[in-house]
């Protein structure tokens, strides 16, 4: 079957820190690849995506490389923020059945401390 | 634009009471999901609609009964939950249901409904 896992949290770091997020997965075929995050007391928000073999997905400064030879996704950044703190949800969408069928990690929550 | 609207943002009901939340997208998408997310949990699927017709179902209570009265507007009636329905209900919508590889899957999702059920 699909399946997502994610590094244990909590992750606590200090404000510019380096941040990696491990993420790794399990699919049959080609799977989309996500990173969404969700803020307290919000939503889910996507954060970054890769649909492709050695694509890179960016935003706000985050970054996430699709390694297929690695079944990987980590999520970086170079330098946190206080606002960075939120919980991270790595996901996949599998590339050969339809239904666009979300499988989540279990999330990762990041505090940023000032 | 990705938004995804979600009403009301908080609800409280009692046991015997019957309430419904609402979602509205307006960004043309033809799939639109309802997620129950646990405290520091990943959200569940609950129910999918393709073009307006209930595509997957994962087994949910008949106590919680979805609609979709158009393309742009997803409801979910409530009605006798328990105590361990409270949780943060999400809806979600995506162009299309497709299979992976295009942007067709990306979901985006609203902000919520915080349901407590006393």
């Amino acid at each position: 079957g699909n399946s997502v896992t994610q590094m244990e949290g909590p992750v606590t770091l200090s404000e510019e820190a380096f941040l990696t997020i491990n993420c790794t997965y399990t699919a049959t075929g080609y799977p989309s690849l996500f990173w969404y995050v969700q803020y307290p007391g919000e939503g889910l928000q996507l954060l970054l995506k890769a649909t492709k073999a050695d694509d890179k997905g960016s935003n706000k400064g985050f970054e996430a490389t699709y390694r297929k030879e690695t079944t990987s996704f980590h999520l970086e950044k170079g330098s946190v923020q206080v606002s960075d703190s939120a919980v991270y949800f790595c996901a996949l969408i599998p590339g050969q059945t339809s239904g666009s069928r979300l499988t989540f990690g279990e999330g990762t929550q990041l505090t940023v401390n000032p | 634009d990705t938004e995804v609207t979600q009403t009301p943002k908080h609800l409280v009901m009692g046991m015997t009471n019957k309430k419904s939340l609402k979602c509205e997208q307006h960004m043309g998408h033809r799939a639109m999901y309802w997620y129950k997310q646990k405290a520091k949990k990943p959200p569940e699927l609950m129910f999918v609609y393709s073009y307006e017709k209930l595509s997957i179902n994962e087994s949910v209570p008949s106590r919680f009964s979805p609609e979709c009265p158009n393309s742009s507007l997803l409801n979910l009636h409530l009605h006798a939950l328990q105590p361990e329905d409270s949780a943060l209900y999400l809806c979600a919508s995506s162009p299309r249901l497709t299979s992976g590889g295009i942007s067709g899957d990306t979901q985006y999702f609203g902000p919520g409904t915080r349901l407590t059920v006393l």
